[in-house]
């Protein structure tokens, strides 16, 4: 079945720095990624909706240029996040159209 | 605006009881619909969808959900629980927004089951 594979699954990074997470189709083609946030026991929220060769629609209350979105390929979707805080701290998920999930990127920002 | 709600945030139960975790949306066009379970620690799986055909969608575990259009709900079924189905449970639908340019796939509150053995 469909794959999709997300990297890293955790990663430290140290406040004002940039992380980017990776979110893949392995073995289709993906012209649509959903990014996702999960805070501890809490319910995944939609944070944008990345397009192959456009723009991402972000929803409201999600910063866009903190949380930048890049959807180059059919395969490939990227979220970096930008000058990262401790706030920032959470589970990142990406997922496609109709489609699996990654795994999931655990971010702790120190 | 497009809703999922899940009215049982936390639900406990004894081993081999039934189980029903409740699910509607508020939307009036095409969706489709999915059940994800989380076992802690652990990333998000996929319980079972209905996207069209029967209504009643059997799923893995056990598990079963009913589709109910004019009621727009998706209930989750189990006949008896197990110690091993511990876990959390979301809702999410997915449809297509008629204005606003594009589909989105969104997710309930999350129910929190614990069964004790």
């Amino acid at each position: 079945g469909a794959v999709v594979s997300q990297h890293p699954s955790w990663v430290i990074c140290k406040s004002g720095t940039s992380v980017k997470i990776e979110c893949r189709s392995l073995d289709f083609q993906a012209t649509t990624m959903f990014w996702y946030r999960q805070f501890p026991k809490q319910s995944l929220m939609l944070m944008a909706t990345s397009n192959e060769g456009s723009k991402a629609t972000y929803e409201q209350g999600v910063e866009k240029d903190k949380f930048l979105i890049n959807h180059a390929s059919l395969t490939l979707s990227t979220l970096t996040v930008t000058s990262a805080h401790p706030e920032d701290s959470s589970f990142y998920i990406c997922s496609a159209l109709k489609g699996p999930f990654g795994q999931g990127t655990r971010l702790t920002v120190v | 605006a497009q809703s999922v709600s899940q009215h049982n945030h936390h639900v406990i139960l004894s081993e081999a009881a039934s189980l029903e975790l409740g699910c509607n949306y508020s939307y009036g066009g095409t969706v489709n619909l999915f059940w994800y379970v989380q076992y802690p620690g652990q990333h998000l799986q996929l319980l079972l969808k209905y996207f069209s055909g029967d209504p009643l969608v059997k799923g893995i575990k056990g598990f079963e959900a009913e589709f109910i259009k004019s009621k727009f709900s998706f209930n989750l079924r189990k006949p008896s629980v197990q110690w091993s189905d511990t876990a959390e449970y979301f809702c999410a639908v997915y449809a297509s927004m008629f204005s606003g340019g594009y589909n989105k796939l969104i997710f309930g509150a999350g129910t929190r089951l614990a069964v004790h053995p």
